[in-house]
C-alpha cells in the first residue's frame, strides 16, 4: 500500500530537548516536504527536498533541520525545541517534475505528528 | 505570489442541508493545480480532488461536487444532503508550475473551513 509514515504520532516534551520526527515513503517519490499546521494559518511549508541530498527552506524554517540521505526518508529535527514549535506536523511526498506530476497524482500526506513543547 | 483564501472560517448546518465551501485563489501562472483536502477530527489529511487549470469541467462524486470558475478564480466545493460524518475542517490548496519546478511541489493552503453538521 502506498503510504507516507510518520513517527511518532504524538509527543509531549520539554524545551531544549532535541527530538526527531521520522518520515518514510514507499512510492519512490522524488519530492518530500514538511508542513506545520496552526489554527487560522492553514498549513505552511517548513522545508522541502527535491531529491537525495537536495534540501531547501520553505516558509517557516527557523528552528528546524532536515536531511535527505536516502530517497525514502526525510526526518525533521528540532535541535532545541521551544513552545512556539508546538504544532501539528505533516510530511508529504509527490512524484516530482515532468509527466508523472501531470498524471493526476496528489501529494501524499502522512497522518500527522502532534508535538507539544512545554 | 500565490494565495488561497477561504473566507468562511466556520459553517454550521443541520443534517441533510446542502452546504458550499468557498475557495478563491491567486496565481500568475497559467498552469496550476487546485486541491481539496478533508481533515476529520482524527487529524489526518484526506485527499478529495485535484483539478488542473486546463480542465474547467465541474465534477461530481457522490454527494460531493466542485465548481471551478477561472473567470472568478474560484474552486468551490458543495456537499449535498450533508451528514454528521462530513463534520471536518476542509482545506483548499494550490500549486503552480513555479512551485512544482522550484519548490518541491509546494502546496499553498487556505486557512481552512470548519464544517459542523448537526443531527
Amino acid at each position: 500500500e502506498a503510504q507516507v509514515t510518520q513517527n511518532p504520532r504524538y509527543l509531549i516534551t520539554v524545551t531544549g530537548k532535541k527530538l526527531t520526527v521520522t518520515c518514510s515513503q514507499n512510492m519512490n517519490h522524488e519530492y518530500m516536504s514538511w508542513y506545520r499546521q496552526d489554527p487560522g494559518l492553514g498549513l505552511r511549508q517548513i522545508y522541502y527536498s527535491m531529491n537525495v541530498e537536495v534540501t531547501d527552506k520553505g516558509d517557516v524554517p527557523e528552528g528546524y533541520k532536515v536531511s535527505r540521505k536516502e530517497k525514502r526518508n526525510f526526518p525533521l529535527i528540532l535541535e532545541s525545541p521551544s513552545p512556539n514549535q508546538t504544532s501539528l506536523y505533516f510530511c508529504a511526498s509527490s512524484p516530482g517534475q515532468g509527466d508523472t506530476y501531470v498524471s493526476n497524482q496528489p501529494q501524499h500526506f502522512g497522518d500527522g505528528t502532534r508535538l507539544s513543547i512545554l | 505570489a500565490q494565495k488561497v483564501t477561504q473566507a468562511q472560517t466556520e459553517i454550521s448546518v443541520v443534517e441533510k442541508e446542502d452546504v458550499t465551501l468557498d475557495c478563491v485563489y491567486e496565481t500568475r501562472d497559467t498552469t496550476y493545480y487546485l486541491f481539496w483536502y478533508k481533515q476529520p477530527p482524527s487529524g489526518e489529511l484526506v485527499f478529495l480532488i485535484r483539478r488542473n487549470s486546463f480542465d474547467e469541467q465541474n465534477e461530481i462524486s457522490g454527494r460531493y461536487s466542485w465548481n471551478f470558475q477561472k473567470s472568478t478564480s474560484s474552486f468551490n466545493f458543495t456537499i449535498t444532503a450533508s451528514q454528521v460524518v462530513d463534520s471536518a475542517v476542509y482545506f483548499c490548496a494550490l500549486s503552480d508550475r513555479h512551485l512544482i519546478y522550484n519548490q518541491g511541489g509546494k502546496l499553498i493552503f487556505g486557512q481552512g473551513t470548519e464544517l459542523s453538521v448537526k443531527p
